[in-house]
Parts: structure tokens; sequence; C-alpha cells
């Protein structure tokens, strides 16, 4: 298994260019989030979606999009980027949210907006 | 709304030192409790969680927690750190009827000397 997988690992933008961080996993999970880590903010969840066709805001959404058409494919969205979107992104996958069940996490996405 | 407390943002100790980390939540209702641990450079994994059960939970690499449902929360502990300790720390916690979603602390830098 290659668990969850993220790419680009590092990507510089331009103030108001657009962009797709992808990520997928290959365990079957239904629960998929994406998380944004900034230096003393720890991690705040952007989007996370509980199945295929399935998606809801978490805490930080405004300027990121997420669709899930697959249960495997998780993409987020930047529609304009700036540069408080600086930060490093996390994907992560579970069997289920609740329960106990452990969160996967993705190798992140280093993103810089000049 | 629910809320993770870590109080330690940075901490340093020297080798074979014991080890304290303080996580505390604001929510009277039922939880599920983890630590995630990032080492530099590296994505966050599981380092242990607490669902149900034994509220004393030992976790990899010598790691332990107890739940204290009186006081909210729920402290890590190694009796005795290793310079390979040094890490980020995350405690997690999912509260139930709190939507599918998963809440971090801010995190714990921990820095071990030789």
């Amino acid at each position: 298994n290659a668990g969850v997988t993220q790419t680009p690992k590092f990507q510089v933008l331009k103030t108001g260019q657009s962009m797709t961080l992808q990520c997928a996993q290959d365990m079957n999970h239904e629960y998929m989030s994406w998380y944004r880590q900034d230096p003393g903010m720890g991690l705040r969840l952007i989007h996370y979606s509980v199945g295929a066709g399935i998606t809801d805001q978490g805490e930080v959404p405004n300027g990121y999009n997420v669709s899930r058409s697959t249960t495997e494919d998780f993409p987020l969205r930047l529609l304009s980027a700036a540069p408080s979107q600086t930060s490093v992104y996390f994907c992560a996958s579970s069997y289920s949210i609740g329960s106990g069940y452990e969160q996967y996490f993705g190798p992140g996405t280093r993103l810089t907006v000049t | 709304a629910q809320s993770v407390s870590q109080h330690n943002h940075h901490v340093i100790l020297s080798e074979a030192a014991s080890l304290e980390l303080g996580c505390n939540y604001s929510y009277g209702g039922t939880v599920n409790l983890f630590w995630y641990v990032q080492y530099p450079g590296q994505h966050l994994q599981l380092l242990l969680k607490y669902f149900s059960g034994d509220p004393l939970v030992k976790g990899i690499k010598g790691f332990e927690a107890e739940f204290i449902k009186s006081k909210f929360s729920f402290n890590l502990r190694k009796p005795s750190v290793q310079w390979s300790d040094t890490a980020e720390y995350f405690c997690a916690v999912y509260f139930t009827g709190g939507g599918n979603k998963l809440t971090f602390g801010t995190g714990t830098q921990l820095k071990v000397e030789l």
C-alpha cells in the first residue's frame, strides 16, 4: 500500500494564480480531509469528506474548493492564491471519523504564494 | 465551541529526563483522544489513542497517556526521553456530536539535547 500520497511536494504561486493539490489514498477509506499547518497554530481543518460525492467545510474553508468524485481521490483547489495561503497542506484519510479510528496523513505540500 | 489546549509550546529536555506534555479540552461529552507526532521533515503519525476502556493507554516508543475525565485532560508522558524524540507533538480530539472532524491543539515542539 502506498498509503496517502500528495502531489506536488513543493509549489510556488504568484498572487491570483489557481492550482490543485492532489491527494489520493489506496486504503479504501471513506473519510478524507485537508488541513493546513501554520507555525503556532497547529493543524486547522479546511474541508472534509465522509464519502464519494459528500464534502463539507471545516474551520478555514475560504479560498478553497474540494470535490470527491471517487473514494480514492480528494483534490484541493485554490481558486485565486493569496499570500495568506502560504502554508503546509496535509491530506489525511481514515476508515471513519469517530469510533477511535486513526487518521493517516500524507507527506504534505509546502506552498508559497508571492 | 469545543477547543483543545496545549499549554507547553516549546519544551527543551536533556536525554533521560522525564516528559509530560499537557492537553486539555473543553467539552463535557464523549470524546476520542489522540496524540500525533511529527518528526522533522516528516508527516504526522499516530503515537497513541484513547477510545474507551482503561484510561491509561500505551503507545509506540515508550509513550503513554492518561485520560482524566474529571479534569478534561489527556497528558502525554514518557519516563526517559531520547534525542530521537525531538519532534512536534499534537493532541487531537474527536468530540461526539461536534461534527465529523478532529480538532487539533496548537502543538508542542520538543527538543531533546544530548
